[in-house]
């Protein structure tokens, strides 16, 4: 049984850096796209981007510009970090594994996810 | 585009069938796939592929899909169904993944 297991600060200051790592327990790393998730208190998910076991990566183009995801394949670990956080970053923070299948045209879901991590940015 | 569209409240009573749709360009590619969400939750995988369901989900969750527009139905809805329901899906490109604003369920 795969699990996904996250952590990282929970409160920062605007203009920091936010940072979460998510460990991966239980199966393979690779043929995988690992995502990270947030959502905002009240509000819906919004994806913010992916890394594959190579390190290609993919971001939501509305938070390209401060966000870098990497990837530690010999730990099973791929990490987040959101630059110059301002209060509009405050969310629920969620890592999660997304695979790709095909039947009469191709589909692509979300089937683990980590219990999210809340980070709320306040001065 | 890259929007889903979802209804932001639906209610049933207890017992009955209800659908919830999720709109967009991409779903004429690519089938959506579906998360239940109950407070203070993370989202759980309910329903993906053309009509799939992961180990444990009841089979009185079901999905379809026509055109831009993917269903999840729930048949004979029970109390502990309430929740958010959001549908997931690749964009038009396949490049980026895109979530419905969420459809809040009340059975009553």
């Amino acid at each position: 049984q795969v699990q996904l297991q996250q952590w990282g600060a929970g409160l920062l200051k605007p203009s920091e850096t936010l940072s979460l790592t998510c460990a991966v327990y239980g199966g393979s790393f690779s043929g995988y796209y690992w995502s990270w998730i947030r959502q905002p208190p009240g509000k819906g998910l919004e994806w913010i981007g992916e890394i594959n076991h190579s390190g290609s990566t993919n971001y939501n183009p509305s938070l390209k510009s401060r966000v870098t995801i990497s990837v530690d394949t010999s730990k099973n670990q791929f990490s987040l970090k959101l630059s110059s956080v301002t209060a509009a970053d405050t969310a629920v923070y969620y890592c999660a594994r997304g695979l790709r299948g095909y039947s009469n045209q191709y589909y692509y879901y979300m089937d683990v996810w980590g219990k999210g991590t809340t980070v709320t940015v306040s001065s | 585009s890259s929007e889903l569209t979802q209804d932001p409240a639906v209610s049933v009573a207890l017992g009955q069938t209800v659908r919830i749709t999720c709109q967009g360009d991409s779903l004429r590619s690519y089938y959506a796939s579906w998360y239940q969400q109950k407070p203070g939750q993370a989202p759980v995988l309910v329903i993906y592929g053309k009509n799939n369901r992961p180990s444990g989900i009841p089979d009185r969750f079901s999905g379809s899909s026509s055109g831009n527009t993917a269903s999840l139905t729930i048949t004979g809805a029970q109390a502990e169904d309430e929740a958010d329901y959001y549908c997931n899906s690749r964009d038009s490109s396949g490049n980026f993944w895109v979530f419905g604003g969420g459809t809040k369920l009340t059975v009553l």
